[in-house]
This record gives C-alpha cells, sequence and structure tokens, in this order.
C-alpha cells in the first residue's frame, strides 16, 4: 500500500538536544512538506520540498533543519534553537508542480513532548 | 496575504442532526478550495474540494460549493453520525515563490453525540 509513515509516533526529548522526526513516502511524489500542528492554531508550514535537493522555508522556519536527499525521505530535525518545540508534526506530500487543485497526503504524525 | 477563516468549535450535536460548518476566504486570484478530516491521533485526510466558482465538492455525504461572492465555502451535512466527531480544516492553495502551498484555517472541531 502507498503511503507516508512517520516514527516516531510519540517522542521525548530534554531541553537542549536536536532531535530527527522520520518522513518516508512511497507515492512516488515530488514534493513534501512538514507542518507544526498546535491547539486551536491549525497548521503552520515549517519548511518544503519541491525536488530532490532543494527545500525552502516556510512560516516558522526557525529551529527547524530539513534535508531531502532522496525522493522519498524527508527528515525535520529540530534543534536546541527553536523556543517551544512541543507540538504534533505532521509531513505530508504531493506530486507537486503547478497545479493548485493537487491533493496533499499526510502521515500520522509525531508527537513531541520536550521534558 | 491570503487567509482562511472558520467557525470557532467545539460544534456539539446529536445524531442525524444537519451539520454547517462555516468557512471563509480572503484571496486574490482564484484558488483551489478544500475541506480536511482529522480524526483523533491521525494525521489530515482530504476530505472534498472545488477547483473554481460554483463547483461542489462532495464526499461520504458532505458537501461544500465554491461561492466566489461571498468568498465562501462552508461545510454541510444533511445528518451527522457519531462516526463524524473529528476535527474540520478549510484550507486554500496559495501560489508563492514558485510553488502552490496550503494555507489552513485553525479548525473546527465536531463532537456528535448518540
Amino acid at each position: 500500500d502507498g503511503g507516508i509513515t512517520q516514527s516516531p509516533k510519540y517522542l521525548f526529548r530534554k531541553e537542549g538536544q536536536n532531535v530527527t522526526l522520520s518522513c518516508e513516502q512511497n507515492l512516488n511524489h515530488d514534493a513534501m512538506y512538514w507542518y507544526r500542528q498546535d491547539p486551536g492554531q491549525g497548521l503552520r508550514l515549517i519548511y518544503y520540498s519541491q525536488i530532490v535537493n532543494d527545500f525552502q522555508k516556510g512560516d516558522i522556519a526557525e529551529g527547524y533543519s530539513v534535508s531531502r536527499e532522496k525522493k522519498e525521505s524527508f527528515p525535520l530535525t529540530v534543534t536546541s534553537a527553536q523556543k517551544n518545540p512541543t507540538a504534533f508534526y505532521l509531513c505530508a506530500s504531493s506530486i507537486g508542480g503547478a497545479r493548485g487543485d493537487n491533493e496533499q497526503f499526510f502521515g500520522p504524525g509525531t508527537r513531541l513532548t520536550v521534558l | 496575504g491570503n487567509s482562511v477563516t472558520q467557525m470557532e468549535g467545539p460544534v456539539t450535536l446529536s445524531e442525524e442532526a444537519f451539520l454547517t460548518i462555516n468557512c471563509t476566504y480572503t484571496a486574490t486570484g482564484y484558488p483551489s478550495l478544500f475541506w480536511y478530516v482529522q480524526y483523533p491521533g491521525e494525521g489530515l485526510q482530504l476530505l472534498l474540494k472545488a477547483t473554481k466558482a460554483d463547483d461542489k465538492g462532495s464526499n461520504k455525504g458532505f458537501e461544500a460549493t465554491y461561492r466566489k461572492e461571498t468568498t465562501s465555502f462552508h461545510l454541510e451535512k444533511g445528518s451527522v453520525q457519531v462516526s463524524d466527531s473529528a476535527v474540520y480544516f478549510c484550507a486554500l492553495s496559495d501560489w508563492m515563490d514558485s510553488s502552490y502551498k496550503l494555507i489552513f484555517g485553525s479548525g473546527t472541531r465536531l463532537l456528535v453525540r448518540p
């Protein structure tokens, strides 16, 4: 079955530590996205990538980093510079290109808690 | 910039009641509009979409019509079920920096009681 996987489902981190969230897709999609979800605030875009070896900052990129070395993988690193990292993180992918009606497919999410 | 505004929740209904979740948008041009649903502890799933004015998207008994004159895309269902309890997000596609991105509303939680 095609889809998006995120791991782990739950992640605990001590303050001052970097942590990397995994996102893998086997949909052969060109575009991938990372969102942060906080209660009552909807989804906010952290980073996105339209093609391998290229990515752009979204609305809240500070304190995060990404890489896109393979088409199917788009890991997100939450660095110690992120002031309030506790949140639910969602990865998504889409066919990409210049069509505004393309659906984004979402993974199940990773809940990060900073202790 | 472009934005999406949804009615605040939670919306609490009894089973078989009629549902409306309001969504209005601000946009230049003619964006595509979407409704996504998020069940507890899961990611988002596309519920329906519409790509131009007067288009009606529909799926699983839910409907929404793209109203350009009122810049709205309200979600409706004639008879809700307990299994419809979830958070519903309205979104529009926005062309920025040579690519399309989704702009989401803040979400509306629906709770359906038996």
